[in-house]
């Protein structure tokens, strides 16, 4: 168990909707990262958080958007979804922004029908 | 950017064989950590090599960065059943904010008892 806790494990949605997906991060860990896993395009950065704040951006749509509360806990909306948002989103958190590993969490599938 | 190819993509090895999986990167490693995954979990953080020949154990797992800081390897003595899944090495995106990694696709293997 990696103490990285993602919710909902699994969520079906029909295309225009939009999805909150919610992560905790490992205790003590400040920074918190979200990836997308599709088939073709492999694990894909999405976005990081330090502390609240935007740290770094990576392949992030602008339908897409995240924010970091005080509690550390962070939140990915997803919005107008499309049949290509079909993915596996994971949330990874480490105890700075440095170089310290990444711990991830088991994931929330996203299937948009 | 930079980019992480990993070969081979899929491995089948019989039990109790050794077997090396190799990560290139497009630029000089800067970090350089190896990850295994189960299929539809998350990732599961095995090693992280930072300076040019060095090498790390981990029970039956040995991983080494080249001299170079271009390129490292995954080693599996004795292969078990428990080995299967998929491999993936990530690398600190060069130019990027530190902690903000890039993956490669991913080494799927498997294991026959």
């Amino acid at each position: 168990d990696s103490g990285v806790t993602q919710t909902p494990k699994h969520l079906i949605t029909a295309t225009g909707q939009r999805v909150t997906l919610r992560c905790s991060p490992r205790s003590g860990d400040l920074s918190v990262y979200w990836y997308q896993q599709s088939l073709d395009q492999g694990l894909q950065f999405l976005i990081q958080y330090y502390n609240g704040e935007e740290r770094a951006k990576g392949n992030i749509l602008e339908r897409f958007s995240a924010q970091q509360f005080p509690d550390l806990h962070s939140e990915l909306n997803l919005s107008s979804l499309e049949l290509g948002d079909s993915a596996l989103y994971f949330c990874a958190s480490s105890v700075a922004g440095d170089n310290s590993p990444l711990h991830f969490g088991n994931g929330t599938r996203l299937t948009v029908t | 950017s930079q980019e992480l190819e990993q070969s081979p993509q899929s491995l089948i090895v019989q039990e109790g064989k050794n077997l090396t999986i190799n990560c290139t990167s497009s630029k000089t490693l800067y970090g350089l950590y190896w990850y295994k995954q189960k299929y539809g979990e998350g990732l599961i953080f095995l090693m992280m090599l930072q300076k040019g020949g060095e090498e790390k154990s981990h029970e039956k797992i040995t991983a080494k960065l080249d001299e170079k800081k271009q390129q490292s390897s995954l080693h599996i003595t004795a292969s078990q059943p428990s080995h299967a899944g998929i491999y993936l090495c990530g690398a600190v995106n060069y130019g990027g904010s530190q902690g903000n990694l890039i993956f490669g696709k991913g080494t799927k293997l498997s294991v026959k008892p």
